[in-house]
């Protein structure tokens, strides 16, 4: 079982839509949290952090529930350039401070 | 100006080659990686340097064997090259080691290596 689990999908959704991506980890060490954008062949970005009290961007709504250990990312009025995979990262601390990825959700937004 | 930058973006080499990729950021910062993502596209960490020195090396094979001469570079040179590393290696770098919300990795356009 990987450490960050995260629905591949795909998900097709049309423009406009809200769609919603879930992630849960299984460290309860972890200290922070993301979500990256991946388009195809090109190196991931960061979107945005997620902090404990959720937080908000324009569109993008993260959420974090540390006691379930559950992170989501919702996105509202996708536009055709959502299309990408959103990766769930979780940032570990100590000895071994590291980024780990989810698998990513495809997001595919048709016209 | 590209802020962290790999280099070549692809590379097909014969199985048994060695070969070697590059990274330099521009950024200032502290601490280098490498990620390698496989063709079921799941990036995995492979080893994190902070200030040239390695701090993590995530059971990967010693015939990778990364190299940081100064704080801004980490090469990553790989002997007798396999079939099953064909994937795409990621380089990048943070200000510290440190993962806290608000922090940001940054991502190198990444070398596709097929090993035929």
């Amino acid at each position: 079982r990987k450490e960050v689990e995260q629905d591949p999908g795909p998900f097709n959704v049309p423009e406009g839509a809200t769609v919603a991506f879930n992630c849960t980890y299984s460290n309860s060490a972890s200290q922070s949290f993301f979500w990256y954008r991946q388009d195809c062949r090109k190196e991931p970005k960061l979107l945005m952090s997620v902090y404990s009290s959720g937080n908000e961007d324009g569109r993008f709504t993260a959420q974090l529930n540390r006691a379930s250990q559950y992170i989501s990312l919702l996105i509202r009025d996708s536009k055709l350039s959502d299309s990408a995979t959103y990766l769930c990262v979780v940032g570990r601390g100590g000895a071994t401070n590291k980024l780990i990825f989810g698998t990513g959700t495809l997001l595919a937004v048709q016209p | 100006d590209t802020a962290v930058s790999q280099t070549p973006k692809y590379l097909v080499t014969q199985m048994g080659n060695d070969k070697s990729i590059k990274c330099e950021q521009n950024l200032g910062h502290d601490t280098m990686y490498w990620y390698k993502q496989d063709s079921k596209k799941f990036l995995k960490i492979m080893f994190s340097y902070n200030n040239k020195e390695l701090i993590i090396n995530e059971t990967v094979p010693n015939r990778f064997s990364p190299k940081s001469p100064d704080k801004a570079h980490l090469n990553l040179h790989i002997n007798s090259l396999e079939l099953g590393d064909s994937a795409v290696y990621f380089c990048a770098s943070s200000q510290t080691g440190q993962w806290y919300s608000g922090t940001e990795a940054f991502f190198g356009q990444g070398t596709r290596l097929t090993v035929v």
